[in-house]
């Protein structure tokens, strides 16, 4: 099956930016999305990315693909306290089943 | 908001015991999802569906159940709980768009 790959911890100072990396590894995902976890609350959808995309901008939040190496970043620009949380990675198959990736936790610190 | 409730919020149960979580949605989608959050694993499907009575497996599945005898409510029970099964199960479903919105999660613990 698919399998995710992210970092797991990620500590940023407030106002820096923030990277996260999230590797997959099937090549016929159609879309790759970014998912944001606070504490005791479900999977808020963040932003998502189509497969014959390489860069998608929405406000503060920057994703790029590089589908050759099947590689996927979510790039915060100045990061607030708000934004500390698990932050998932997952692709859809051809089945519109989605696989996640095991979450990266992001800790901003002032 | 896509309308997804989940109850109880919080349960603790012995080993053995059978348990049974419930989402609710409002918008009447058609395909609804279980999944169970572990730390270092993400988040894992357990089963989904496709519409009223129709559901099937998804890769952790062993030991659950499913039922959707109605559009809006999708069930899932654990016959018999073992301590493996704690874990927070979080409910989503899929709108026209193909993109999946989730419920706020069930915490259970088995002891």
């Amino acid at each position: 099956g698919e399998d995710v790959e992210q970092s797991l911890f990620l500590s940023v100072r407030e106002g820096d930016s923030s990277v996260i990396n999230c590797t997959y590894t099937d090549s016929s995902s159609t879309y790759l999305y970014w998912y944001k976890q606070e504490p005791g609350a479900g999977l808020q959808l963040l932003t998502y990315i189509f497969s014959n995309m390489d860069m998608k901008q929405d406000q503060r939040l920057t994703v790029l693909l590089n589908k050759k190496d099947k590689h996927l970043s979510l790039r915060i620009a100045d990061t607030q306290t708000g934004d500390s949380a698990i932050y998932f990675c997952a692709e859809r198959g051809d089945d519109y089943k989605l696989s996640f990736g095991a979450g990266t936790t992001v800790t901003v610190r002032a | 908001d896509a309308g997804i409730t989940q109850s109880p919020r919080h349960k603790v149960t012995e080993t053995g015991t059978p348990v049974t979580l419930r989402c609710h949605q409002t918008e009447n989608h058609r395909y609804m999802y279980w999944y169970r959050q572990d730390p270092g694993h993400g988040l894992r499907l357990i089963h989904y569906s496709y519409g009223v009575k129709d559901t099937d497996k998804g890769e952790v599945s062993d030991g659950y159940s499913v039922s959707r005898s109605k559009t809006e409510d999708f069930l899932l029970t654990l016959e018999s709980a073992t301590s493996s099964q704690t874990s927070v199960y979080f409910c989503a479903i899929r709108d026209s768009t193909y993109e999946q919105y989730f419920g706020p999660g069930t915490r259970l613990t088995v002891t």
